[in-house]
């Protein structure tokens, strides 16, 4: 079976640049969580979905930050304009229920000049 | 906010020699999920702990959930090269209606062969 499904695995940017990225959860999983991982931070929940509805968007480091769950089996965290202090690993996981066992998928690595 | 707090950030051991991560949170935690991430990896779930007492184990690595549920270990015996990663846990804190999933800073094991 196929796990999340992340795109890209790997993003070079400049500062001021829109940057999107992309996630897959697991077929059947109905909870979608979006993470970022730096050094600093460590791991930080930024929103999560129950049923395509934001549940928790505390974790959102700003209005730069939107993230959009249109059906059941995609998710877009979107960053405009990006900032050199947005480069991270930024996690996609999927539950099938709420804040059960997550499954990860592989990361985005952001990088903004 | 709430807090799940980690120790240590860091840890070296010989081959063969035991590891011990420890969780504390201020709060009585629902459950608690602990999770492995190698090196440029994802994190991985191990385990999910839910009763006050709890104790189980997985081959060389024993986790522990404390009797009022504010505290976790997980213990590995003899290590190997490849139990290298950085371990995390993840608290659930329920507030009424409100859950929240918080995950520790992690602790990063380095096996020395």
């Amino acid at each position: 079976d196929a796990g999340v499904i992340q795109s890209p695995r790997h993003e070079v940017t400049e500062m001021g640049q829109e940057v999107t990225l992309r996630c897959k959860p697991i077929s059947g999983h109905n909870s979608l969580f979006w993470y970022r991982q730096t050094m600093m931070r460590g791991l930080e929940l930024l929103i999560y979905f129950n049923n395509n509805v934001p549940i928790d968007d505390s974790g959102m480091p700003e209005d730069r930050f939107s993230a959009k769950m249109p059906n059941a089996s995609f998710s877009t965290l979107k960053i405009q304009p990006s900032e050199p202090r947005d480069s991270a690993v930024y996690f996609c996981a999927s539950s099938s229920g709420g804040l059960k066992t997550q499954y990860f998928g592989p990361g985005t690595r952001l990088l903004v000049l | 906010g709430q807090q799940v707090m980690q120790i240590p950030q860091y840890q070296h051991v010989q081959e063969g020699e035991d590891f011990t991560t420890y969780c504390n949170s201020s709060t009585t935690l629902s459950n608690i999920q602990w999770y492995k991430q190698r090196p440029g990896g994802h994190p991985v779930f191990l385990i999910q702990l839910v009763k006050s007492g709890e104790v189980k184990k997985q081959k060389r690595l024993t986790f522990q959930f404390g009797e009022a549920k504010k505290n976790s270990s997980l213990h590995i015996t003899a290590t190997q090269t490849t139990d290298v990663g950085t371990y995390f846990c993840a608290g659930l804190i329920s507030s009424g209606s409100a859950r929240q999933l918080t995950f520790g800073s992690g602790t990063q094991l380095t096996v020395l062969p």
